[in-house]
């Protein structure tokens, strides 16, 4: 089955700073892969996603990006602010994420003032 | 419009007892799902359910059974729990532009 590896695990960054958090997957018939963020003690939350025909997306402040070769997608957040600090997922699955996501281990995403 | 809603938000069980998490959605989602989350571990699928009347198992299914009763309602039933089930169990539901919706979450623990 599908595995997604991501890193790093935790990330601290400047307010204002850019953030960039990457994963990995193993299927290449993988062709969704969304983005969600989780706030301590809340639900998941999709924030972005891409599909497999396209290598870049972008929605104002957040951009992902995916490379099909080597296998990897990214989470571009730029100018962050305090309320982007949460706990950010990737995910990548066959088939639009119809018989489930296989989802990475998450990235603690802390903005110091 | 409620969304996805999970009952109850909080258990606590004794080692073998049962129980069933409810799951409920009002977005017409025809595909649902059940995931546990333990720290470090990310989500993992426990079943899911392509549309009415059928159920698949996902990477961890051990000691969980499901039931869609409906279009609306998806349950997950430990028949007797583990320590090992302790754990946040969200339910989602899928929408036609592959995006999940989840529920509130399930905190769940066994001694």
């Amino acid at each position: 089955g599908e595995n997604v590896e991501q890193h790093p695990s935790t990330l601290s960054v400047q307010e204002g700073d850019s953030a960039v958090i990457k994963c990995t997957y193993s299927d290449s018939a993988s062709n969704y892969f969304p983005w969600y963020k989780q706030e301590l003690g809340k639900r998941p939350q999709l924030i972005i996603d891409i599909r497999s025909n396209v290598g870049e997306k972008k929605d104002q402040r957040i951009a992902v990006t995916l490379n099909k070769t080597a296998k990897h997608f990214s989470l571009h957040i730029t100018e962050t602010q305090p309320e982007d600090s949460a706990v950010y997922f990737c995910a990548a699955s066959f088939r639009g994420g119809a018989d489930g996501l296989t989802f990475g281990k998450g990235t603690h995403l802390i903005i110091q003032p | 419009n409620a969304g996805v809603t999970q009952t109850p938000k909080f258990q606590v069980l004794k080692t073998g007892q049962s129980m069933t998490l409810q799951c409920a959605q009002d977005m017409n989602h025809n595909s649902m799902y059940w995931y546990r989350q333990d720290p470090g571990m990310g989500l993992r699928l426990i079943y899911y359910s392509a549309s009415e009347g059928t159920t698949d198992k996902g990477e961890v299914p051990n000691g969980y059974n499901v039931s869609r009763l409906n279009k609306r309602e998806f349950s997950l039933r430990l028949e007797s729990a583990a320590p090992s089930q302790t754990s946040v169990y969200f339910c989602a539901g899928r929408d036609t532009n592959y995006g999940y919706t989840f529920g509130s979450g399930t905190r769940l623990t066994v001694v």
